[in-house]
């Protein structure tokens, strides 16, 4: 059973910069696994923020990007700021079957 | 707008059967994959289940692989989620998705429906 990994949780402080990372068990996330990004506030949708490892949609705030970090995939919040405070997911392709990493929940402190 | 309304959620006893369904608005239903994808109560996100835009290719989580069907009505705009031999580890709020038409990630989202299985 193929599992994805990311951090339960990390702080940051408002301004700041934090990055989340995201590891198959299969081993090093490439680009061939198109990764995703996902955000979800309390009693909200997850909303998509980062699709094919690094490109934003339209409505993604600049201070996001996405990249590949030593084998995992990355999400990078730079400037942050309080209302970034949320769950992050990460969703990889496995040829047909997706899976979503546990989620990391992201304070802003 | 894309809009993507679910319905069909409820209350169901262990072993018993639901339908979901996801009415579309805002685009040309029949170009995209859609996805159906669950979160347990105070639990992450997991996905369940895929289709093509011609109904063609389907693919299914492991856990729900036999139980679950998915489809789609282009005429209708309307995605399903067939839920037999429900479980308990099946309660959890569905969503549905639209597939990205850029990779294989889902860019918008309907608000979603509460699916309990208890007895």
């Amino acid at each position: 059973q193929t599992v994805v990994t990311q951090e339960p949780s990390l702080t940051v402080s408002p301004g700041g910069t934090v990055t989340l990372t995201c590891a198959s068990s299969t081993g090093a996330v490439t680009s061939g696994y198109y990764p995703n990004w996902f955000q979800q506030k309390p009693g909200q949708a997850p909303r998509a923020l980062i699709y094919s490892t690094s490109n934003k949609h339209s409505w993604t705030p600049a201070r996001f990007s996405g990249s590949l970090l030593g084998g995992k995939a990355a999400l990078t919040l730079s400037g942050v700021q309080p209302e970034d405070e949320a769950e992050y997911y990460c969703l990889l392709y496995y040829g047909g079957a997706r899976v979503f990493g546990g989620g990391t929940k992201l304070t802003v402190l | 707008e894309v809009q993507l309304l679910e319905s069909g959620g409820g209350l169901v006893q262990p072993g018993g059967s639901l339908r979901l369904s996801c009415a579309a608005s805002g685009f040309t239903f029949s170009d995209y994959a859609m996805t159906w994808v669950r979160q347990a109560p105070g639990k992450g996100l997991e996905w369940v289940s895929t289709i093509s835009g011609t109904s063609i290719s389907t693919y299914y989580a492991d856990s729900v692989e036999g139980r679950f069907t998915i489809s789609r009505d282009n005429s209708k705009n309307t995605l399903y989620l067939q839920m037999n031999s429900l479980r308990a580890e099946d309660t959890a709020v569905y969503y549905c998705a639209k597939d990205s038409p850029l990779d294989y990630g889902m860019d918008v989202w309907g608000q979603g429906t509460t699916v309990t299985v208890s007895s």
